[in-house]
């Protein structure tokens, strides 16, 4: 199957502080990324579309000033968590694929 | 009524048993289905596709799809404890404006007891 890299696996920051997270595509071309957030013991989450050169698909609820996506290659979508706070600790997970989702291995967000 | 319906589990089987995990679905357009495998911590993995009406068989499992009855269903054979996880069932549908973009259950969570 398509293999999703995700980094970094495990992130520590400050209050205030942003964390951007990648998410690579390997072996495919990705014009859509997807990126999930789960508490622990809920379900994923999606929070947003990620699209090859344009903006990204926000789902109602999420702040897209907060939750900052770029995709400006077909291998690369990044999410930026800016003025991270302790409610946003969680873990994060993108997936991309051509015709299945496969998904990154997960970043777990720790803001202190 | 949520678009995708998983049984609600938990679910308990000794080893050897076989475990039946259940899905029914709301949009009839609905193409591609798909069951994936979450280990506490850890992101989902795939376990099976299927996109026609009937059962496919991999290894221990065979994923079965009814769409007349929009129901999807995962049997694991000979379940063992490494198959405790939660399992995920998930939906892609037809049109929209995001290929690709799936609509999950609410997970089923299976424990193999030895």
């Amino acid at each position: 199957g398509a293999v999703v890299s995700q980094h970094p696996s495990w992130v520590i920051c400050k209050s205030g502080t942003s964390v951007k997270i990648e998410c690579r595509s390997l072996d495919f071309q990705a014009t859509t990324m997807f990126w999930y957030r789960q508490f622990p013991k809920q379900s994923l989450m999606l929070m947003a579309t990620s699209n090859e050169g344009s903006k990204a698909t926000y789902e109602q609820g999420v702040e897209k000033d907060k939750f900052l996506i770029n995709h400006a290659s077909l291998t690369l979508s990044t999410l930026t968590v800016t003025s991270a706070h302790p409610e946003d600790s969680s873990f994060y997970i993108c997936s991309g694929g051509v015709n299945i989702q496969y998904f990154g291995a997960g970043t777990r967000l720790s803001v202190l | 009524q949520k678009e995708v319906e998983q049984n609600s589990g938990p679910l308990s089987v000794p080893e050897g048993a076989i475990a039946s995990l259940n899905c029914t679905y709301s949009d009839r357009v609905s193409q591609s289905f798909f069951w994936y495998r979450q280990y506490s911590g850890k992101s989902p993995e795939l376990i099976m596709s299927i996109y026609s009406n009937g059962d496919k068989e991999d290894g221990r499992f065979t994923a079965q799809l009814n769409k007349a009855s929009q129901y999807v269903s995962l049997l694991i054979r000979d379940s063992q404890p490494s198959d405790s996880a939660t399992y995920l069932c998930a939906v892609i549908n037809a049109g929209g404006t995001s290929y690709g973009k799936l609509t999950f259950g609410q997970g089923t969570i299976l424990t193999v007891h030895p």
